[in-house]
């Protein structure tokens, strides 16, 4: 079956850069979520889309900032890099729920950022 | 509040035994419970979910339980391979206000054969 695809898999930035993660979701899921994983820690959301529209929104850094397009595919713009956006990003996708009911977040493999 | 697991608890099984990890999620009003398996440099896997009108789910092997008085969620794998060494997450959702999921502390478990 098919799973949610994030390129790149690794990037290098140095401080102070930008960077840009893309996301495609599982064919016919309509909502992407974006989260961080730093070492050794659980994911923390980021932000999520439906329809292109923001769905709702949790710690992302105002220098972060994201987009869904009208493919559903999404992208992440991170600008300023510091030492401590060293992570793993994760794009998880989803049909829309009924109703506002959640559904299940099926999770892409990700994206390790080193920023030296 | 939200959890952040900086120990990660370890949980260690003989192969074939029974494992149990167990998930204390933080609020009341929360309406559905996903478990995810993450291996090494890997995104979270799912495993199952439940939503709160139910108190037992069960999957391939696996089954979660769930205790709302006492804010407890609990997966339980049988027969345990070496394949399902990993670290365990369970994950909880408000479903009506917003899309976030809050992350549970993880817990790793190793089976030896």
């Amino acid at each position: 079956a098919a799973g949610v695809i994030q390129s790149p898999r690794h990037l290098i930035k140095e401080k102070r850069e930008t960077a840009t993660l893309k996301c495609y979701p599982i064919p016919r899921h309509d909502t992407v979520y974006w989260y961080q994983q730093g070492p050794g820690q659980d994911p923390q959301f980021l932000i999520s889309f439906y329809e292109k529209m923001q769905s709702d929104k949790g710690s992302i850094p105002d220098r972060f900032s994201a987009q869904q397009f009208s493919d559903y595919h999404s992208e992440l713009n991170m600008s300023s890099l510091e030492l401590g956006d060293s992570a793993l990003y994760f794009c998880a996708s989803s049909p829309r729920g009924a109703g506002g009911l959640q559904e299940t977040q099926y999770f892409g493999p990700g994206t390790r950022l080193l920023v030296l | 509040g939200e959890s952040v697991g900086l120990h990660l608890p370890t949980l260690s099984v003989q192969e074939g035994d029974n494992s149990i990890i167990n998930c204390a999620y933080s609020n009341s009003a929360s309406d559905y419970f996903i478990w995810y398996k993450q291996e090494s440099g890997k995104g979270p896997q799912f495993i199952i979910d439940i939503r709160s009108n139910m108190d037992k789910r069960q999957g391939q092997r696996v089954t979660v339980l769930l205790n709302k008085t006492v804010k407890h969620l609990s997966l339980q794998i049988a027969a345990t391979q070496p394949g399902d060494s990993a670290v365990y997450f369970c994950a909880e959702n408000l479903s009506y206000n917003t899309d976030k999921l809050i992350f549970g502390t993880g817990t790793r478990l190793q089976v030896f054969p």
